[in-house]
């Protein structure tokens, strides 16, 4: 168990849907970010937040977006849901350096 | 803009063999961090190691160990005695600057199978 906790785990949904993913960071991590995995692709950067606030902004598409609530932990929305958003989410949390600590990820299939 | 490149898609050695993984970075930052991390097929992102960029050391975790060249910005994982279970993704990531936790850049993954 990495302290970074994600739900769902799996996520089966139809285009045109809305979905929110949940993450809870490490005791003490202040900041969260959300990658996104498509197929065999390497991670790509959506968005990270700090203590509530949005702190950068990556390849976020308008359909998405993402918050983080005063006990620190975020959810990621995705709208209008297209088949090309099936992919596996990660959300990671981190203190102010050593780098990320990743959740086991959603695995959100669109059909 | 910082990018992280990894120019080999796949490798495959045998079991105990030792394989060198490599990675390449670009950044004008002269404080950061770089990371290998393991994903194996369970996708689970694992931190495999890690290398402070003013540490002239490299980084060693058991069978794990890295060859940082500054100048030359390299940052290459080498996999002593190798396992089966070494089998995975592995993904190089910086970050710079260490503080205030700014966003980490992958490269593309080196897909690594261990034959027995």
């Amino acid at each position: 168990d990495s302290g970074v906790t994600q739900t769902p785990k799996h996520l089966i949904t139809a285009t045109g849907q809305r979905v929110t993913l949940r993450c809870s960071p490490r005791s003490g991590d202040l900041s969260v970010y959300w990658y996104q995995q498509s197929l065999d692709q390497g991670l790509q950067f959506l968005i990270q937040y700090y203590n509530g606030e949005e702190r950068a902004k990556g390849n976020i598409l308008e359909r998405f977006s993402a918050q983080q609530f005063p006990d620190l932990h975020s959810e990621l929305n995705l709208s209008s849901l297209e088949l090309g958003d099936s992919a596996l989410y990660f959300c990671a949390s981190s203190s102010d350096s050593y780098g990320y600590t990743f959740g086991s990820g959603t695995r959100l299939t669109v059909v | 803009a910082q990018t992280v490149t990894q120019s080999q898609p796949e490798m495959s050695v045998q079991e105990a063999e030792t394989v060198t993984l490599s990675c390449t970075y670009d950044t004008s930052e002269n404080n950061y961090y770089l990371f290998w991390y393991k994903q194996p097929p369970s996708r689970q992102m694992i931190l495999v190691i890690r290398q402070e960029a003013y540490k002239q050391q490299n980084a060693t975790e058991n069978r794990f160990s890295v060859n940082f060249q500054k100048a030359a910005k390299s940052f290459s994982l080498k996999i002593s005695d190798s396992q089966l279970g070494d089998t995975a993704m592995y993904f190089c990531a910086f970050i710079s600057p260490p503080q205030g936790a700014q966003k980490l850049v992958f490269g593309q993954g080196t897909r690594l199978t261990i034959n027995p």
